[in-house]
């Protein structure tokens, strides 16, 4: 079975620093899709950045970015000169290769302070 | 291009009663999914529906049950309603058929919160 860890429940950052969430996940699989999602308060949820395993070179958009350590089964998301927008819960997912099932971790509540 | 819309946004059962959750995907979108939200839990996957197929299905009990329309519209359903099953039930459609390179992201709609008195 997929499990994905999310060890940080709450964080906060203050405006245009950076902060990195952390995700870890397990699994025996060797091709496979990992996702960040953001979902702001009340408001539906949406990609913010994704990489496939096969891939070694880590996934950046804009200012998201990812650390991806396959071998540690790790897969962290920073973010860069972080602004009041990126306040919301931030959810790692993993999904195999056969079939659109995704495997969320508990989620990141992110506050961007001013 | 319309967004997932899940329909009621809203609604408050009893124990025992049973009720029905819609999703229209995007246009052109022909895997549908569902996700139970809750705080403690975060998502947890009920089912996928591809070409009105049920392709995978999560841990929950058979009181959940779902179902693809020919137009790809989904339905959920949960009978003999639970405290327990107050959440916000995502769901999520992909115009990816999940398998390999052809994996699309998942656009989600807002949700159908669900209260259990």
């Amino acid at each position: 079975a997929q499990t994905v860890t999310q060890s940080q429940p709450e964080m906060s950052v203050q405006e245009a620093e950076t902060v990195t969430l952390s995700c870890t996940y397990d699994t025996s699989e060797n091709n496979y899709y990992l996702f960040w999602y953001k979902q702001p308060p009340s408001r539906q949820m949406i990609l913010v950045i994704r990489q496939e395993a096969y891939k070694q070179q880590n996934a950046t958009e804009n200012r998201f970015s990812v650390n991806f350590q396959k071998a540690a089964k790790s897969f962290s998301l920073k973010i860069s000169d972080s602004q009041l927008g990126d306040t919301a819960m931030y959810f790692c997912a993993f999904m195999r290769n056969t079939g659109n099932q995704f495997y969320f971790g508990t989620g990141t509540s992110l506050t961007v302070i001013p | 291009k319309a967004g997932v819309t899940q329909t009621p946004r809203y609604l408050i059962k009893t124990r025992g009663q049973q009720v029905t959750l819609s999703c229209s995907p995007i246009s052109g979108h022909r895997s549908v999914s569902w996700y139970q939200q809750t705080p403690g839990q975060g998502l947890q996957f009920l089912f996928e529906y591809f070409s009105e197929t049920q392709r995978n299905k999560g841990n929950f009990p058979g009181r959940f049950s779902g179902r693809q329309f020919s137009n790809s519209r989904s339905e959920m359903n949960v009978s003999t309603l639970e405290l327990g099953d107050s959440a916000l039930y995502l769901c999520a459609s992909s115009s990816g058929t999940g398998y390999l390179a052809n994996t699309g992201e998942l656009f989600f709609g807002e949700g159908s919160r669900l209260t259990v008195l």
